[in-house]
């Protein structure tokens, strides 16, 4: 059992690059989330998502964009990377609102 | 809004002994879940405890007991018999729960953590 699943670890971005950080789990949960970790503190909501069709913003979602086509897959597009956005991401699922929530192994991006 | 402040920055511990990491918290829902979660230097984050609102029982999970006080607002996670695995950064975290006519989506607000260096 893979649980939540994300690609890549590590990237470098230029300034004013695009990519797209891909999130999967494969636990059959309808919750999904992304946070940011900037060095040194705690975890803050940019977008989440309570099914296939349906996102919405977070506390900081300002320069992501998200789609969730399918129940397993929820990407973090980020659109002309600035330095701020270098930070960690986490992606995580939960099955319902009651439940803990299972984080992915992060992907570490550096904007320069 | 929900809010948690995690006032110490950094704790240390003598191994085999208890340590307790604070956690308070600011929030106008009527029914929450506090969490615990630890991030070794390896950056995954493990859940450790939860504890509902409206539970009773303070929860504890192995070693790990969630000292739950509501007048107060704490939500102190305790560690006995520290080891040194146990090195880590300590997250407190929470979120609203579903009540009548309402709405949740789960979402979880975070201290800012503190980092427990466990010494043998």
């Amino acid at each position: 059992n893979a649980g939540v699943t994300q690609t890549p670890k590590f990237r470098i971005l230029k300034i004013g690059q695009s990519m797209t950080l891909q999130c999967t789990q494969d636990m059959n949960h309808n919750y999904m989330y992304w946070y940011r970790q900037d060095p040194g503190m705690g975890l803050k909501l940019i977008y989440y998502s309570v099914g296939a069709g349906i996102t919405d913003k977070g506390e900081v979602p300002n320069g992501y964009n998200v789609s969730r086509s399918t129940t397993e897959d929820f990407p973090l597009r980020l659109e002309l990377a600035a330095p701020s956005q270098t930070s960690v991401y986490f992606c995580a699922s939960t099955a319902s609102v009651y439940n803990e929530q299972f984080f992915g192994p992060g992907t570490r991006l550096t904007v320069l | 809004a929900q809010k948690i402040t995690q006032t110490q920055p950094g704790m240390f511990v003598q191994e085999k002994e208890a340590v307790t990491l604070d956690c308070t918290y600011d929030t106008s829902d009527p029914s929450y879940g506090l969490f615990w979660y630890k991030q070794p230097s390896s950056g995954e984050m493990i859940f450790l405890i939860y504890q509902g609102s409206y539970d009773q029982q303070n929860a504890t999970e192995g070693r790990y007991s969630l000292n739950f006080q509501k007048a107060r607002k704490s939500a102190n996670l305790v560690i006995s018999a520290s080891q040194l695995g146990d090195s880590a950064m300590y997250f407190c975290a929470m979120r609203a729960l579903p009540n009548a006519g309402g709405t949740s989506y789960g979402k979880l607000t975070f201290g800012q953590g503190t980092i427990l260096t466990v010494h043998p």
